[in-house]
């Protein structure tokens, strides 16, 4: 499957504690998008990594959350301390953007994992 | 003010008829423009992009103008397999990440 690999497809976890996820992108795509997604709503940016470095993150990024994408490849999201609020589907995506000094216009969207459901009891 | 903005509906139609969409997004900076498609529980995946000249895919039509910051998706002859909600999607380009709607919910019946 040469498509956006995210595990663990769920995870029910206790209050307060720590989860990891992992996301695993297409492998020629330089960027790499977190999202949030709760019942009802659209995706909401969490940050993005244009090779390994964390270019943007949202105000939704507490200090309890932390993304890396340490060899610009696969990424973690990790929460802390989990809260019941954290209970939401977490989307990875990965599209090829222009970088570099030279701006090349493309029109390329974003490809999507299949989500970490994730439930804080 | 959300960086884009979509009727939620939800739109219940029948089976063969023709239904549109409509978004608007906020930053003028925008340059590229998408719908996307979410079945229940699954995740969001491309049904086309919206170029400056309107596209057209088979039954699906989309249209951007820019003047008016404004992106349409037109479905004619509705099957029940279009029952999903549709995801307006802009991005800023180069530094940009991808703005989502709400989403519109479309069901359509027998």
């Amino acid at each position: 499957d040469t498509g956006v690999s995210q595990n663990p497809r769920h995870k029910i976890t206790k209050r307060g504690q720590n989860v990891t996820f992992r996301c695993d992108p297409i492998s020629e795509h330089n960027r790499l998008y977190w999202y949030r997604q709760t019942l009802g709503q659209g995706p909401e940016f969490l940050t993005y990594f244009q090779n390994e470095a964390q270019l943007e993150k949202s105000r939704l990024l507490s200090d309890r959350f932390s993304a890396e994408r340490p060899k610009g490849s696969f990424s973690t999201l990790e929460i802390q301390r989990t809260e019941q609020g954290d209970s939401a589907m977490y989307l990875c995506a990965s599209s090829l953007g222009g970088g570099g000094l030279v701006f090349i216009e493309m029109n390329t969207e974003a490809f999507f994992g299949q989500g970490t459901r994730l439930t804080v009891v | 003010r959300k960086e884009v903005e979509q009727d939620p509906g939800p739109f219940n139609v029948p089976e063969g008829a023709t239904v549109a969409f409509n978004c608007t997004y906020s930053n003028s900076a925008s340059q590229s423009f998408f719908w996307y498609r979410q079945d229940c529980r699954k995740e969001p995946k491309l049904l086309m992009s919206v170029y400056s000249s309107g596209n057209e895919d088979g039954r699906f039509t989309a249209q951007l103008n820019r003047a008016s910051q404004y992106i349409s998706l037109l479905i004619r002859d509705s099957k029940l397999s279009d029952s999903a909600t549709y995801l307006c999607v802009v991005n800023r380009g180069r530094v940009g990440q991808f703005y989502f709607g709400t989403g519109t919910s479309l069901t359509v019946i027998p």
